[in-house]
């Protein structure tokens, strides 16, 4: 019955490697969203995707690469992982601008 | 451009107590207004929106959120808070981005501690 859900909740890895992070969302929303949350809570948007379409693309290394499969996936790959990429990471779908939060990813570095 | 501040970065109450939560935004377009909620080690939950309409919203758990735009404010308001509103309260705007994409601008959060 979960929303959004994210996999997997924690990855520990080491600086270098590439890594992956899932979302799905049953909600049937048309636009799915990633942010990114720092050691200090604060949260900044990274994408968005409409409809498998990258709409909102912030200020992002090109280290980070979204993928949209379907309309229900938006996945996030991260090459290269430096130690500043430890975060939380958030997905999110909205439809008519209310967005609703996976429970997130716990990423660190080491 | 938008952007959202919260000016309390800590709030301890009394259990029992009410509380307010300050948030002014700023933005040249209009905007939607959220409050999300983060208990700790948890997603974001969404806790009101203000999209349209009556300027006073309200959550199922006794919160309430007034849009003033001549204030360009959205405090989020409790008569009397429990212990399990323990959390990080986080104030954001949307605008619309186009094809049916909204970002959201987040404030930096203000975490309410309730003392029992």
């Amino acid at each position: 019955d979960t929303a959004v859900s994210q996999t997997p909740k924690y990855l520990v890895t080491q600086m270098g490697n590439d890594k992956s992070i899932k979302c799905e969302q049953n909600l049937g929303h048309d636009t799915m969203y990633w942010y990114k949350q720092d050691s200090k809570k604060f949260l900044k948007i990274m994408f968005s995707y409409n409809n498998k379409e990258l709409i909102i693309n912030e200020t992002v290394p090109n280290r980070f690469s979204p993928k949209s499969p379907d309309k229900a996936h938006l996945n996030l790959h991260i090459n290269s992982l430096e130690l500043g990429d430890s975060a939380v990471y958030f997905c999110a779908s909205s439809q008519e601008g209310t967005q609703y939060f996976g429970p997130g990813t716990r990423l660190t570095v080491t | 451009a938008q952007s959202v501040t919260q000016l309390d970065s800590q709030v301890p109450v009394f259990e029992e107590a009410p509380v307010e939560l300050r948030c002014n935004y700023s933005s040249s377009v209009s905007v939607y207004l959220f409050w999300y909620v983060q208990y700790p080690n948890q997603g974001l939950q969404l806790l009101l929106k203000y999209l349209s309409g009556s300027t006073l919203v309200e959550s199922i758990n006794g919160f309430e959120a007034e849009f003033n735009k001549s204030q360009t404010s959205f405090h989020l308001r409790k008569p009397s808070v429990h212990i399990s509103d323990t959390a990080e309260y986080f104030c954001a705007v949307a605008r619309h981005s186009g094809a049916g994409s909204y970002q959201l601008t987040f404030g930096k959060g203000t975490k309410l501690s309730v003392i029992p």
